[in-house]
């Protein structure tokens, strides 16, 4: 059973280049999380998508950032232009539903540098 | 606002030594609660989580955590710790009504042989 699954894993790039982000949740899940994780600022989460819908999008840093989620299976992180400061890693995670109990899985991130 | 308090950032335990994270929550409602682990550049890992059904949980690799509304914690502990034990562990909640889960700032376990 596949898991949470992100491209590319690492990814460098030059300052004020844009940079995508992929994410394939789990099938069947219909929720879908994007997270920032920092030394600095430990995880922080940037976007909830439920049922494809952006639901709450107040985590995202700055209008540089913009996710969509197009289908049920597929969903992107886009900064453009990117900067050094956006160096991190970039984790999706989805969950069965929005309830609180439900266990958010992880994929195993992409790590990102912007020189 | 609720909030997870992870004690200690760095904890050091000999192989075969009790392992125990420590993690309290703010909650005046008993939130539902999960602890995380992170290998060296690997996503997060569900050890186990508290729904309510019962106090002690117990979860993957040999770990549990017991819940205790009275001390708002839920400690993470293992009986034996196992080199392979080595990596960093997340306490989160996600308070009653939301999907959002709030982390701790993590613990990173070393084990020494």
């Amino acid at each position: 059973d596949a898991g949470v699954i992100q491209s590319p894993r690492h990814e460098v790039t030059e300052m004020g280049q844009e940079v995508t982000l992929r994410c394939k949740p789990i099938s069947g899940h219909n929720s879908l999380f994007w997270y920032r994780q920092t030394m600095m600022r430990g995880l922080e989460l940037l976007i909830y998508f439920n049922n494809n819908v952006p639901i709450d999008d107040s985590g995202m840093p700055e209008d540089r950032f913009s996710a969509k989620m197009p289908n049920a299976s597929f969903s992107t992180l886009k900064i453009q232009p990117s900067e050094p400061r956006d160096s991190a890693v970039y984790f999706c995670a989805s969950s069965l539903g929005d309830r609180e109990a439900d266990t958010q899985y992880f994929g195993p991130g992409t790590r990102l540098t912007v020189l | 606002a609720q909030s997870v308090t992870q004690l200690g950032s760095h904890v050091s335990v000999s192989e075969g030594a009790l392992v125990l994270l420590r993690c309290n929550y703010s909650s005046s409602v008993p939130p539902y609660l999960f602890w995380y682990v992170q290998y060296p550049n690997q996503g997060l890992q569900l050890l186990l989580k508290y729904t309510s059904a019962a106090t002690l949980v117990k979860g993957i690799n040999g770990f549990e955590a017991e819940f205790k509304k009275s001390e708002t914690s839920f400690h993470l502990t293992k009986p034996s710790a196992h080199m392979s034990d080595a990596a960093e562990y997340f306490c989160a909640v996600t308070p009653s009504g939301t999907y959002k889960y709030i982390f701790g700032t993590g613990t990173r376990l070393k084990v020494l042989a």
